[in-house]
């Protein structure tokens, strides 16, 4: 997982503003997906993409929005429609001949 | 789509002693079973997976156990060490991953 990188790793927003979370890996991975997790939960799939210029929503879609414009890039987009977005986030990846995920080292982002 | 259920939410034994975590899954098509650790503000590390033709599989301390019929699997830890405490995932996967709630483990010298 040391291929997967995150940025920013802190990251306040202030309410109303949009904000975007890098995700880069130069595992040459197939899928990649973002993860939402609050305190003391688990994983949430907010949104994945298994090729290039394709993605599928998750379970809490609503609020992101993602791209896939190049293989090992998958920004994630927390735009102002997404009501409680203060928490934590993780980029993950996998080969297209592996199940197994790989985590970035996620961006914690905060609402002010 | 695919629920996993992950119990118990936390779990605190004793250095040395065997601890079990249990989930289950409601996606008869799942095939795939990872666990992961998670330390306090790290990303989760795969400590173990299981895939649905396998029952049983060991790596040193750590054994993972499925039954596809009844639709559970479990992650045990045998001989406890302090290191081991961490939040604990499992999850269930077919095309994309759905994750349990976490357990946190902590054992005591």
């Amino acid at each position: 997982d040391g291929g997967i990188t995150q940025s920013p790793k802190y990251l306040f927003r202030k309410e109303g503003q949009n904000v975007t979370l890098s995700c880069e890996q130069n595992l040459n991975h197939d899928a990649m997906y973002w993860y939402r997790q609050d305190p003391g939960q688990g994983l949430r799939l907010i949104y994945y993409s298994q090729i290039v210029n394709d993605f599928q929503k998750g379970d809490i879609a609503e609020g992101y929005s993602v791209s896939r414009e190049k293989k090992e890039s998958f920004p994630l987009t927390v735009t102002s429609a997404q009501k409680n977005p203060t928490a934590f986030y993780l980029c993950a990846s996998t080969a297209t001949t592996s199940d197994t995920q790989y985590f970035g080292p996620g961006t914690r982002l905060t609402v002010l | 789509g695919e629920n996993v259920e992950q119990h118990p939410s936390t779990l605190s034994v004793q250095e040395g002693d065997s601890a079990v975590i249990k989930c289950t899954y409601s996606d008869s098509a799942s095939n795939y079973f990872p666990w992961y650790k998670q330390e306090l503000g790290k990303r989760p590390q795969l400590i173990i997976d299981i895939r649905s033709n396998v029952g049983e599989k060991k790596d040193q301390r750590i054994a993972v156990t499925l039954n596809k019929t009844a639709k559970h699997f479990s992650l045990h830890i045998t001989e406890t060490q302090p290191e081991d405490s961490a939040v604990y995932f499992c999850a269930a996967s077919k095309n994309d991953m759905r994750f349990g709630a976490g357990t946190r483990l902590t054992v005591k010298p």
